[in-house]
């Protein structure tokens, strides 16, 4: 089985960059192909964007596009989201989700707030 | 980018009762089309995958229907536990993928 554990909640400064973990156990992680997600406090889910750790190969959606960055270390079958410049409106709970075309499973979440 | 159009926002239902969710894609996305279920501070949980496959160990009062543009998640007998937030997602054509704005199930 499975299972995506992710790194603790942070607090940011707007401006500033926040990098939250993903590791993957239980599973042959290289086959897998990692998504991010997140929920505005309140809202609904926000696809960020995905890589196949196999190829090394990323797509974001189009906001985040110039300031989203996804990588794997593949070391410690570990995947990193890391969003810069971060406003007030990035406070959320960030997902990580293997993509087996649906997303399953999911991580915990971890809670980014930016606040000054 | 296909809009997924969840409904209604929110549904109330007594235990025992079934429920009936709707999801509407604004372009066609076969049956490429999965259901989550969210309970307050957890992840989201995979319940429906090709429409209308159960996940494992999703009990079978869970079904999904649908194909194209329309979709259905039936819940019969609601139990305490089914009491969520469910949302529909797309994965027919990306990036990016696309959810449902979801849809509260509460206790009437």
């Amino acid at each position: 089985q499975v299972q995506l554990v992710q790194s603790g909640a942070e607090v940011k400064k707007p401006g500033s960059s926040v990098k939250v973990s993903c590791k993957a156990s239980g599973g042959t992680f290289t086959k897998y192909t990692i998504n991010w997600v997140r929920q505005a406090p309140g809202q609904g889910l926000e696809w960020l964007g995905r890589i196949n750790p196999t190829f090394g190969r990323t797509k974001y959606a189009q906001k985040f596009q110039d300031r989203l960055t996804i990588f794997v270390d593949d070391s410690t079958n570990t995947t990193y989201m890391e969003l810069s410049s971060l406003k007030s409106d990035d406070t959320a709970i960030y997902y990580c989700a293997r993509e087996v075309f649906w997303l399953d499973p999911w991580g915990q979440g971890t809670v980014v707030t930016v606040s000054s | 980018e296909i809009v997924m159009t969840q409904s209604p926002a929110t549904l109330s239902v007594s235990p025992g009762e079934g429920a009936t969710l709707f999801c509407r894609a604004s372009q066609s996305v076969s049956t490429n089309l999965a259901w989550y279920q969210q309970k307050p501070g957890q992840a989201p949980r995979l319940l429906i995958y090709g429409a209308s496959t159960r996940a494992t160990g999703i009990p079978a009062r869970f079904s999904g229907s649908g194909s194209g543009t329309e979709f259905i998640l039936t819940i019969s007998s609601l139990q305490s536990e089914d009491f969520s937030v469910y949302y529909c997602q797309q994965y027919n054509n990306w990036p990016p993928w696309t959810f449902g704005q979801g849809t509260k199930v509460e206790i009437k």
